[in-house]
């Protein structure tokens, strides 16, 4: 079965600092998705990165980056210079895939409160 | 273009009333999901659909709950009866076809279920 662990339960930072978000997943498939998504004070979920199990490289994007490591089962994110609008929940999620085509049922972590202060 | 649309925003019902969940996709998107967001449980996948087939209803929590998608429009999660223990965040979320983004979700604003 798939699992999802974020041990960073909640992360309270001052501006501008540097703060990485933890994500370990679990799975027995050789095939697999790994995503990050957004969730501000306003509720919606917004998505932020899906990185499948055959593409290691990391990913810049702006302040964001992206560090996925296979050897340690991990999909850590990392925000430079934070800001107050990071504030939110951030869920990494896993989607297993399968032969034939991709399993399309997420599986999220319990998710990582970050809060940004000014 | 439109994302995808749910209603109502937020819904307060009494125990034993039957509760209905709307969700419309994005246009093209053929996979539809539901999923439950709770604090104790976090987020949940409920049921998904593939071309307005239900594809995997396993976390479905009991009977009272019954999803259908009578065409690729339109959705709805129903409760009935519901119980206080249904208070949560509903999302619905869409993907497109099997693609260079596939398992890509987008999801809903959300519909926040109270039941007194």
């Amino acid at each position: 079965a798939q699992k999802v662990t974020q041990a960073q339960t909640e992360i309270s930072v001052v501006e501008k600092e540097d703060v990485t978000l933890d994500c370990v997943y679990e799975t027995r498939d050789t095939t697999y998705y790994l995503f990050w998504y957004k969730q501000p004070p306003s509720g919606e979920l917004v998505f932020l990165i899906r990185r499948n199990s055959f593409d290691e490289q990391n990913e810049i994007s702006g302040r964001y980056s992206w560090n996925f490591q296979k050897s340690t089962s991990s999909f850590n994110f990392t925000i430079t210079a934070s800001q107050v609008v990071d504030s939110a929940v951030y869920f990494c999620a896993l989607s297993e895939g399968s032969s034939g085509g991709s399993n399309y049922k997420l599986t999220f972590g319990k998710g990582t409160l970050l809060t940004v202060n000014p | 273009d439109a994302g995808v649309i749910q209603s109502p925003r937020h819904e307060v019902t009494e125990m034993g009333q039957e509760v209905t969940l709307r969700c419309k996709p994005i246009s093209g998107h053929d996979y539809l999901f539901w999923y439950r967001q709770t604090m104790m449980r976090g987020l949940e996948l409920l049921i998904y659909f593939n071309n307005n087939v239900p594809i995997d209803d396993s976390g479905m929590p009991e009977d009272r709950f019954s999803a259908k998608m009578p065409n690729a429009s339109f959705s709805t999660l129903k409760i009935q009866p519901s119980e206080p223990r249904d208070s949560a965040v509903y999302f619905c979320a869409s993907s497109p076809p099997p693609s260079g983004r596939a398992n890509e979700q987008f999801f809903g604003p959300g519909t926040r279920l109270t039941v007194l």
